[in-house]
């Protein structure tokens, strides 16, 4: 089974950018994560889908920062306007979780490195 | 995360070696997960503890968590050079909303092999 799907792998671009982040989920899995990654602050959250619908956007970072499920099994990552302090790993993962039923783990994308120059 | 403490932060063993790294929480845990990230890549799942005092092991590798669901434990017996990277816990602390459930991980041991 393919796992979950990252695209691009890497992005550079100038400050002010668009950027655009995509995710595919495995097959069947109904939560959705978006993590960033840096030496700083380690992995972090931003947010998480359930069905998709967002439950908790606390972490992104601020407005630049969008996230959408426009269906079950894809999910996209915006920032617009870029910044240089934006650059980091970019992660999701997904699982399958039903109310009530044993909790499963998160699998995770190979990442996006993002480097805004 | 500074709410889950890892140690050590590095590891450096010659090959064949047993060792251990710590996930340690100030909070009780709902679960426990263990993942391996390799350099460039994403995080692997490797095990999911949930029960205090409960330990499980795949080839080389055993994480224990402790009755009081504070701490767990990753011991790595006969280390292998493939055994490098960092290795990372993420702690479920039962929050959740619908059925999805929110991971804050460790920052990390990252462990190096010498063969």
């Amino acid at each position: 089974d393919a796992g979950v799907i990252q695209s691009p792998r890497h992005e550079v671009t100038e400050m002010g950018q668009e950027v655009t982040l995509r995710c595919k989920l495995i097959s069947g899995h109904n939560s959705l994560f978006w993590y960033r990654q840096t030496m700083m602050r380690g992995l972090e959250l931003l947010i998480y889908f359930n069905n998709n619908v967002p439950i908790d956007d606390s972490g992104m970072p601020e407005d630049r920062f969008s996230a959408k499920m426009p269906n079950a099994s894809f999910s996209t990552l915006k920032i617009q306007p870029s910044e240089p302090r934006d650059s980091a790993v970019y992660f999701c993962a997904s699982s399958f979780n039903i109310q009530g039923a044993r909790y499963q783990p998160q699998h995770f994308g190979d990442g996006t490195r993002l480097s805004i120059l | 995360s500074q709410e889950l403490e890892q140690s050590p932060q590095s590891l450096i063993v010659q090959e064949g070696k047993n060792l251990t790294i710590n996930c340690t929480s100030s909070k009780t845990l709902y679960g426990l997960y263990w993942y391996k990230q390799k350099y460039g890549e994403g995080l692997i799942f490797l095990m999911m503890l949930q029960k205090g005092g409960e330990e499980k092991s795949h080839e080389k590798i055993t994480a224990k968590l402790d009755e009081k669901k504070q701490q767990s434990s990753l011991h790595i017996t006969a280390s292998h050079p493939s055994h490098a990277g960092t290795y990372l816990c993420g702690a479920d602390r039962g929050r959740s909303s619908g059925s999805a459930r929110q991971l804050t991980f460790g920052s990390g041991t990252q462990l190096t092999v010498l063969p």
